[in-house]
């Protein structure tokens, strides 16, 4: 059975300091990497996908996979009040839609 | 506008009381899901599909049933609902490798 592992929290951040998220995962076949945005109440939201081993940068966020240690990360620049909410890390088998999530970071900046 | 439909957003039932919630998209997608999603356990799949009359069972499909006739709708039965299956549902689209999953607003079921 394929796990995804994320600290559930809650984290909290200062207004304006760097949020940093983790996610291991135990499938090495796992190809596709993705990080969700879950506010309370709502619908999940892609931030950011990533394939490659090293970092890819969108804006405020920064994702890094380490493919030889199974790690994912999300970096979030300069938190805001409204990026408080639950992160998702999911990932995707290659030739393979299903997506296996991670149960969720909750995430609080502190103004 | 693009996107997701569930309904209904809330429901109240009883069990043994046979339901349905609808799930329906605009975007020509050919995957679609179900999730449920529970406190501590997080997203976990009931049921996917790949195109119409193509689906197969997620990870949790005991007590579910779904079908798939046209590519724009996956409904999600559950013929005799149980307290276990309270939990907030959703369902979500895509196109086939893509890098983006859609979801719908969820559907938040209790069954009494």
């Amino acid at each position: 059975q394929k796990e995804v592992e994320q600290n559930s929290g809650p984290l909290s951040v200062p207004e304006g300091a760097i949020a940093s998220l983790n996610c291991t995962y135990s499938d090495r076949g796992s190809q596709s990497f993705f990080w969700y945005r879950q506010y309370s109440g709502k619908s999940p939201e892609l931030i950011m996908f990533i394939y490659s081993n090293g970092d890819k940068e969108d804006g405020r966020f920064t994702a890094q996979l380490n493919k030889a240690s199974q790690y994912v990360s999300l970096l979030i620049r300069d938190s805001q009040p409204s990026d408080s909410a639950t992160y998702l890390c999911a990932v995707k088998d290659f030739g393979n839609e299903k997506l296996t999530f991670g149960t969720g970071t909750r995430l609080t900046i502190i103004p | 506008e693009a996107q997701v439909t569930q309904n209904p957003r809330y429901l109240i039932t009883v069990t043994g009381k046979k339901l349905t919630v609808t799930c329906s998209q605009n975007m020509n997608h050919e995957y679609m899901s179900w999730y449920r999603q529970d406190p501590g356990l997080g997203l976990r799949q009931i049921y996917y599909s790949m195109n119409v009359e193509v689906t197969d069972k997620g990870d949790v499909p005991e007590g579910y049933k779904v079908s798939r006739k046209e590519k724009r709708n996956f409904p999600l039965i559950l013929e005799s609902p149980s307290p276990n299956q309270t939990s907030l549902y959703f369902c979500a689209s895509s196109t086939l490798k893509a890098s983006e999953q859609f979801f719908g607003p969820g559907t938040r079921l209790t069954v009494l």
